[in-house]
């Protein structure tokens, strides 16, 4: 089945920084990526997703990069603010089968 | 709109007792899915249910967990005997419907420690 691994598990960046967060899959089918944002204690949100037809998409201050002859995908976060401190999760997914990475812990630090 | 439902949230057990979580996903939302996360780890897939039908249970542990989804709406994911190790945050979210591109909605999430 498919395996997400992603880097790094914690990150801690100056407001106002930027912030990076990668991560690999292993099946190539995998169609659709998405990212979600888990504030502690909350349900996970998506923020951005990219399907496998396009490289990159953007949204305000975050966007996605998908590399697929590498199978791999990051998220970019511009302009850190505190209130993005939280835990990102990536996925990849085919038809039915969206499988997890384990989390990135990012802190912004006033 | 209303979101997705779960109850309890929060739940405390002893091992080898049972426990029950409900979901209640969006409206008209075809696919419901439950997730076990373990803290600090990224949410599991354990079932997929397209209407009431079952999807994929490849990941659920059928010798203790069992999941329905009787007339389409409603789930509900049991656990019996509970180990140690189910202790989790059990995540329900639903979607318009299955495969592709769509966008997944997660619950409160139920939280539940066996001791």
């Amino acid at each position: 089945g498919e395996n997400v691994e992603q880097h790094p598990s914690t990150l801690s960046v100056q407001e106002g920084d930027s912030a990076v967060i990668k991560c690999t899959y292993s099946d190539s089918a995998s169609n659709y990526f998405p990212w979600y944002k888990q504030e502690l204690g909350k349900r996970p949100q998506l923020i951005i997703d990219i399907r496998s037809n396009v490289g990159e998409k953007k949204d305000q201050r975050i966007a996605v990069t998908l590399n697929k002859t590498a199978k791999h995908f990051s998220l970019h976060i511009t302009e850190t603010q505190p209130e993005d401190s939280a835990v990102y999760f990536c996925a990849a997914s085919k038809m039915h089968d969206m499988r997890f990475g384990a989390g990135t812990r990012l802190t912004v630090k006033p | 709109e209303a979101g997705v439902a779960q109850s309890p949230r929060y739940k405390i057990i002893e091992k080898r007792q049972s426990v029950a979580f409900w979901c209640n996903p969006i409206s008209g939302h075809a696919t419901l899915y439950w997730y076990q996360q373990i803290l600090g780890q990224g949410p599991k897939l354990l079932i997929q249910f397209q209407n009431n039908g079952v999807v994929d249970d490849s990941q659920l542990p059928k010798d203790r967990f069992s999941a329905e989804r009787l007339k389409g709406v409603d789930s509900t994911l049991k656990i019996q005997p509970a180990k140690l190790e189910d202790s989790a945050v059990y995540l329900c979210a639903s979607s318009l419907t299955s495969g592709g591109y769509n966008e997944q909605f997660f619950g409160p999430g139920t939280r539940l420690t066996v001791l």
